[in-house]
């Protein structure tokens, strides 16, 4: 089976940066997605790692550690709408996501 | 492009009473998927279909039936609700070209079983 882990909160102040860390343990592996969620939305994509390094998609980064089995989200200058729930979920080739449970975001003023 | 909807947004049923869900997409994507989310939990892959007139479970499937007839449409039915039924239902799609792809959801239907 598959399981993955992150913190379930994070709180942080308006023009800082936060990394979210999600570890996980999957039977094959195809790469590491993160989605956003605002409350009572849906989940967006944000990025996706299948190889070792970092991601960067303007204030946005992941990063990958295949041999770690570890990823995690960078979110730089953050804004108030940055507010939200992000998941790590993985690839597994069966072209279906194995979400974690969620990091929720907040962030103040 | 509409993207993925999905009908109805709110729902309440009671126990043992059976409804569809429905869900489209105007992207022409091949594959589909439902998932549940509950409250403080990531979602959960009930069923997918990786084109049409095929389907296949995922994690949680019991309870629930899917079919594909058509690109488009993939409606998810629960036959006998039950409580633990209660949930928020997403539906993704994505093109199915390589297994990374990003899906794309739509905006829910949350539904209330007593």
């Amino acid at each position: 089976g598959q399981s993955l882990e992150q913190p379930s909160e994070v709180t942080a102040v308006e023009g800082a940066i936060v990394q979210i860390n999600c570890t996980y343990q999957t039977s094959g592996f195809y790469g590491l997605s993160w989605y956003q969620q605002h409350d009572g939305g849906a989940p967006t994509f944000l990025s996706y790692n299948a190889l070792d390094g970092l991601e960067e998609t303007g204030r946005f980064s992941s990063f990958l550690s295949r041999s770690d089995s570890y990823g995690y989200l960078l979110l730089q200058e953050l804004q108030m709408k940055d507010s939200a729930s992000y998941f790590c979920a993985v690839h597994t080739g069966r072209r279906a996501l194995t979400f974690g449970s969620g990091t929720r975001l907040q962030v103040q003023p | 492009n509409a993207g993925v909807t999905q009908t109805p947004k709110f729902q309440v049923l009671k126990t043992g009473q059976s409804m569809t869900l429905q869900c489209a997409q105007d992207m022409n994507h091949e594959y589909m998927s439902w998932y549940r989310q509950d409250p403080g939990m990531g979602l959960r892959l009930i069923h997918y279909s990786v084109g049409a007139g095929i389907t296949d479970q995922g994690e949680v499937p019991n309870g629930y039936n899917v079919s594909r007839s058509t690109t488009e449409d993939f409606p998810l039915r629960l036959l006998s609700a039950a409580p633990s039924q209660t949930s928020v239902y997403f539906c993704a799609s994505s093109s199915g070209q390589r297994a990374q792809e990003t899906q794309y959801f739509g905006p829910g239907t949350r539904l209330l079983v007593l």
